[in-house]
């Protein structure tokens, strides 16, 4: 699987957007981005993935850059509760036993 | 979504004891997962992965007979720590991989289990 690359960490305030962005520059073609998240003592929580195309769900959004060397996650409007590491992964889709491989993350902070 | 569960969510063992970590997958099947953990400020690690019905498969630095995996059915796998240390305390996840269907091949987690060997 392509590596990825996060910062560390970032801050965001309550009710405002919050963007974490992804580096993955060795992706290849048929690699697939996930985003899952960590609360606190928890196990990891699935959020979107996609390979080309911007995708949303209820939780969040992913936009990806055309040429897919990097990626953002945008939570529309941050809560509290969205204090978490957030790791994004490259990974093959389907046909796939392989486990995820998770990086450092970014560790969010939501503050009031 | 699907409902992975682990039991128990917190242990307490002595030095020397064994104990065993059980990962379910409440509704749907699951012909492999993922033994993974975690240590304070510290990403996952990938363990095992547990194939149903076949042995698992160990990643490296991983010791096969320190830490026993069963993969009996397909909705449960068990991970036995055998004479547990302190240093084997940790936050052990399990994750489970669906097999088919709309969500072919997705990941699971469980909640965790906080082992601490005193």
């Amino acid at each position: 699987d392509a590596k990825t690359t996060q910062p560390p960490s970032m801050d965001c305030a309550e009710g405002r957007a919050a963007n974490l962005p992804c580096n993955h520059s060795t992706i290849s073609g048929n690699e697939y981005v996930y985003w899952y998240r960590q609360i606190h003592s928890q196990g990891p929580q699935y959020i979107i993935h996609g390979l080309k195309n911007n995708e949303t769900n209820e939780m969040a959004s992913l936009i990806i850059t055309e040429d897919r060397k990097s990626s953002t996650l945008i939570l529309p409007h941050a809560t509290l509760r969205d204090t978490a590491v957030y790791y994004c992964i490259v990974r093959l889709y389907s046909n796939s036993g392989y486990a995820l491989n998770f990086g450092k993350g970014t560790s969010l902070l939501v503050t009031p | 979504g699907a409902v992975v569960s682990q039991h128990p969510s917190r242990v307490i063992c002595k030095s020397g004891t064994s104990v065993k970590i059980e990962c379910r997958s409440l509704d749907f099947q699951a012909t492999t997962m993922f033994w993974y953990r975690q240590f304070p400020k510290q990403s996952l690690m990938l363990m095992a992965t547990s194939n149903e019905g076949s042995k698992a498969t160990y990643e490296q630095g991983v010791e096969k007979d320190k830490f026993l995996i069963n993969h009996a059915s397909l909705t449960l796998s068990t991970l036995t720590v055998t004479s547990a240390h302190p240093e084997d305390s940790s936050f052990y996840i399990c994750s489970a991989q669906t097999s088919g269907g709309p969500s072919s091949y997705e990941q699971y987690f469980g909640p965790g289990t906080r082992l601490t060997v005193t």
